[in-house]
C-alpha cells in the first residue's frame, strides 16, 4: 500500500531534550515536506526536499534540522526544543512528475 | 510566492453543491492553483489542481476566472463526510522554488443534514 508513515505518533518531551521524527515513504517520490499545524494559523511549511540531499527552507525553519541522506526517508530533527514548538507535525510526499501530495498521520508533540 | 484569501467559514445543506471561493490576486503566470482538504485533524488530502483552464475530476470541479485572481471550489452534491478545512494553496514556480507550498487559512465547510 503506497503511503507516507512517521513515528512517533504522539510525543511528550521536555525543553532541550534533542528529538527526531521519523518520515519515510515508499512511492519513490523525490519530493518530501514537513509541516507544522497550530490553532488559528493553518498548515506552514517547515522545510523540503526535492531529491537527495536537496532541501530548502518553507516559512518557519527555525528551531529545525531536516537530512535527506536517502530518497524515502525525511526526518526532522529538533536539537533543542522549546514549548513553542509543541504542535501537529505533517510530513508530505510527492513525485515530481505527477502534482498529489500524499501526507503522514501526524505527530502530535507536546515539549514542558 | 502568491497569498491566499479565504472566507473563514461556510455552511451548507446536504447535496446541495458547496462553492468554495479563494483569491489569489498576486498569482504569476505559471503557478498553479491547488486545493486540499483536512478531516478533524488527519493528514491533508489533495483534491484538485489548475492553472487556468477549469477542472473536474470525481471529487470536484475547479473554476478559475479568466485574470486568474480568484477560483472557486465546487463540490456538487456535498456529503456530510465532506465537512472539513479547505484549503486553496498556490504552488511556487520553478527551479528549486517548485516545491514550496504556503497554506492559506483555510475555510471551515460544515455540511448539515
Amino acid at each position: 500500500e503506497a503511503q507516507v508513515t512517521q513515528n512517533p505518533r504522539y510525543l511528550i518531551t521536555v525543553t532541550g531534550k534533542k528529538l527526531t521524527v521519523t518520515c519515510s515513504q515508499n512511492m519513490n517520490h523525490e519530493y518530501m515536506s514537513w509541516y507544522r499545524q497550530d490553532p488559528g494559523l493553518g498548515l506552514r511549511q517547515i522545510y523540503y526536499s526535492m531529491n537527495v540531499e536537496v532541501t530548502d527552507k518553507g516559512d518557519v525553519p527555525e528551531g529545525y534540522k531536516v537530512s535527506r541522506k536517502e530518497k524515502r526517508n525525511f526526518p526532522l530533527i529538533l536539537e533543542s526544543p522549546s514549548p513553542n514548538q509543541t504542535s501537529l507535525y505533517f510530513c508530505a510526499s510527492s513525485s515530481i512528475r505527477t502534482d498529489t501530495q500524499y501526507f503522514g498521520p501526524g505527530t502530535r508533540l507536546t515539549v514542558l | 510566492d502568491a497569498k491566499t484569501t479565504q472566507p473563514t467559514s461556510m455552511d451548507c445543506a446536504e447535496g446541495r453543491a458547496a462553492n468554495l471561493p479563494c483569491n489569489h490576486s498576486t498569482i504569476s503566470g505559471n503557478e498553479y492553483v491547488y486545493w486540499y482538504r483536512q478531516i478533524h485533524s488527519q493528514g491533508p488530502q489533495y483534491i484538485i489542481h489548475g492553472l487556468k483552464n477549469n477542472e473536474t475530476n470525481e471529487m470536484a470541479s475547479l473554476i478559475i476566472t479568466e485574470d486568474r485572481k480568484s477560483s472557486t471550489l465546487i463540490l456538487p452534491h456535498a456529503t456530510l463526510r465532506d465537512t472539513a478545512v479547505y484549503y486553496c494553496i498556490v504552488r511556487g514556480a520553478g527551479g528549486t522554488s517548485y516545491g514550496k507550498l504556503t497554506f492559506g487559512q483555510g475555510t471551515i465547510l460544515t455540511v448539515h443534514p
